[in-house]
């Protein structure tokens, strides 16, 4: 069953502007974790938030989670046209074994 | 370099014809999974394994297996590969269950 639901589906920016990606899912979770993918290629972490966190950065990064709402978000702040690609989030269960996905949000940042 | 190696990298084979699509990881991570992904569904977890010996179903077993006889290694077997099992592949490892996965290129499967 697909966890999270990533929210928009589809986003088209231009570059410099900030990009904002929000992710909903239904149980309680151990952590929360975002991941990029390049067309065809395989997924790279970019950051992971703890249940018991609210709020985590990463250089353009920035994480929010909210366990109440049962949402996070991604922003990118001064996009940039490699950050085009698609963006996961996933989340962990409690139990730690299982990683469940959201179906993406693909990011288009046009020069 | 810090790696999850994936092969074949693509194949388009026929309905029924065994296949095994490696997966090997040189970090010593205990943890290592199968992720199928399709267009509109994401990624959905076919099975992992916890560590040596220690495998369990994901959310999409059905036609597939797996075998963990060495850390570093987490085959995907389809005994009998079917249409609906057209799909792109990803292995991932990860040290330790809260930590985040490392993920390999993928494998491009299409069963005809």
């Amino acid at each position: 069953s697909q966890q999270g639901e990533e929210d928009p589906q589809a986003l088209s920016i231009q570059e410099g502007e900030n990009a904002t990606m929000n992710c909903s899912y239904k149980t309680s979770i151990n952590n929360l974790q975002w991941y990029r993918q390049n067309s065809g290629r395989g997924l790279v972490h970019l950051i992971l938030i703890r249940s018991n966190e609210r709020e985590k950065h990463s250089g353009r990064l920035r994480v929010t989670l909210d366990t109440s709402k049962k949402s996070s978000s991604l922003l990118i702040t001064a996009s940039r046209a490699a950050d085009t690609a698609s963006y996961f989030c996933a989340t962990r269960n409690n139990a730690g074994n299982m990683l469940t996905f959201g179906g993406g949000t693909r990011l288009m940042v046009k020069p | 370099e810090a790696q999850v190696t994936q092969n074949p990298r693509y194949l388009i084979t026929v309905t029924g014809k065994k296949l095994t699509v490696t997966c090997s990881q040189n970090m010593n991570h205990e943890y290592m999974s199968w992720y199928r992904q399709d267009p509109g569904l994401g990624l959905r977890q076919i099975y992992y394994s916890m560590n040596v010996e220690v495998t369990d179903k994901g959310d999409v077993p059905e036609g597939y297996k797996v075998s963990r006889k060495e850390k570093r290694n987490f085959p995907l077997i389809l005994e009998s590969p079917s249409p609906n099992q057209t799909s792109l592949y990803f292995c991932a490892s990860s040290n330790r269950l809260d930590q985040p996965q490392h993920f390999g290129d993928g494998t491009r499967l299409s069963i005809l």
